[in-house]
């Protein structure tokens, strides 16, 4: 099935740094989504990206539709404890509604 | 507003017993689907369905069935569970391409 990359698995910062994540895939995507997991939970939908060379923010989180279609960024500015879980970016392959995730990149802020 | 609902949360089963995990949303999406979620491996796709009467296939169906006769549920059936099948079960239901997942449901296999 089609992949997508997200590395490195684990990420540590601390408290009021800014992060960056990226996701990429040998395939092209219609649509990216960027997914946040706190622990016990199920994921949560930060940001929804739709056209290529897309930017668009939600709070302190901001995402990009990469130009060649292959790739996308979450960038989270001024980070704080609850910034802490896993975050995923998933998109479906195709015309079909079929989520791909990345396995995740787990985000651990220290205070 | 009660989105998507799994039950039960969490769920202990004995080599070779079957249990149906329950899944059910409130929002009339036409998609549903499940996946389980292993360390290290993501969320890898079991089954899906486009629509009620209609289910299919995902990354990793081996070992379970799903059926879907309303629009609202979507149930997940292990039919002999395995210590293979420990993980952690989430239904997602979705319009468009955005999925909403449920709480999860934390299954043991002893």
């Amino acid at each position: 099935g089609q992949q997508l990359n997200q590395s490195p698995q684990s990420m540590f910062i601390q408290e009021g740094e800014d992060v960056s994540m990226n996701c990429t895939s040998s395939s092209i995507f219609n649509t990216w989504l960027w997914y946040k997991q706190d622990p016990g939970e199920g994921p949560v939908l930060l940001i929804a990206l739709y056209k290529a060379g897309e930017l668009t923010s939600n709070g302190r989180l901001t995402a990009q539709f990469g130009i060649t279609r292959k790739d996308s960024f979450l960038n989270i500015s001024a980070s704080i404890p609850s910034d802490v879980g896993i975050y995923f970016c998933a998109g479906p392959p195709g015309a079909n509604s079929k989520l791909t995730f990345g396995k995740g990149i787990t985000l651990s802020v220290r205070p | 507003n009660a989105g998507v609902t799994q039950t039960p949360k969490f769920q202990v089963l004995k080599t070779g017993q079957s249990m149906t995990l329950q899944c059910a949303q409130d929002m009339n999406h036409e998609y549903m689907s499940w996946y389980r979620q292993d360390p290290g491996m993501g969320l890898r796709l079991i089954h899906y369905s486009v629509g009620a009467g209609i289910t299919d296939q995902g990354e990793v169906p081996n070992g379970y069935n799903v059926s879907r006769s309303t629009t609202e549920d979507f149930p997940l059936r292990l039919l002999s569970a395995a210590p293979s099948q420990t993980s952690v079960y989430f239904c997602a239901s979705s319009q468009n391409t955005e999925a909403f997942f449920g709480q999860g449901t934390r299954l043991t296999v002893v």
